[in-house]
């Protein structure tokens, strides 16, 4: 079993649609990254959280950390949003402290068709 | 401000040789984690370093080795090719680490890399 796992694996939606991709994770964290990644393209972080709910112009990302969830809202939905979002753990060092070393979810190919 | 440089961008290699890929901080950034990106595996951790010092090193053959100098910059080196090697590889940066989360951690466009 994956220590990240996200759903849906492949998302289609029309445009204007309110999108939600799941994320769930196994480990103790310091933090959870929501990445986006363009067909052919390199990798954006969107959303750094330890806690709580972040906004950023269409995109929400919220997490609970003692049900070891995550979410990334995305409203009104644009063709442009088609990419893989994909999200990652900054797990807990077992003497409590941090690294740098990410765990990956599989990620989430978003199509949105106009 | 600047971002996180890698060069190069793309690269094509034989397989057999060797190959060194290049990652360039933020500036005041101390930490360099490397990622390698592959349609079967998805994104896999390869080494984290901070203040020269690697950190922390994934499940990766010694074929895979990297470091990092005094600026800061980092490298990262493949010995002795293979097919399977042929992959995105990222570089990620950030001022420091703490228990709770990142600073500023940021994805460079990454290095991809054909292996034939």
């Amino acid at each position: 079993k994956n220590e990240v796992e996200q759903s849906p694996q492949n998302l289609t939606a029309q445009e204007g649609e309110f999108i939600t991709i799941n994320c769930s994770y196994s480990v103790g964290i310091s933090a959870l990254h929501w990445l986006q990644q363009h067909p052919g393209g390199g990798i954006v972080s969107l959303f750094m959280l330890s806690s709580g709910k972040k906004k950023h112009g269409r995109l929400i990302a919220t997490i609970n950390i003692q049900e070891k969830h995550s979410s990334l809202h995305i409203t009104a939905s644009h063709p442009r949003d088609s990419a893989v979002y994909i999200c990652a753990v900054l797990p807990l060092m077992n003497y409590g402290g941090a690294t740098n070393k990410l765990i990956f979810g599989t990620g989430t190919l978003l199509a949105v068709q106009p | 401000k600047a971002g996180v440089t890698q060069t190069p961008r793309y690269l094509i290699k034989t397989r057999g040789q060797q190959v060194t890929l290049s990652c360039s901080p933020i500036s005041g950034h101390r930490s360099v984690s490397w990622y390698q990106q592959t349609p079967g595996q998805g994104l896999q951790f390869l080494f984290e370093y901070f203040s020269e010092t690697q950190r922390n090193k994934g499940n990766f053959p010694g074929r895979f080795s990297g470091r990092q100098f005094s600026n800061s910059r980092s490298e990262m080196n493949v010995s002795t090719l293979e097919l399977g090697d042929s992959a995105l590889y990222l570089c990620a940066s950030s001022w420091g680490f703490g228990t709770r989360g990142y600073y500023g951690y940021t994805f460079g466009s990454g290095t991809r890399l054909t292996v034939v």
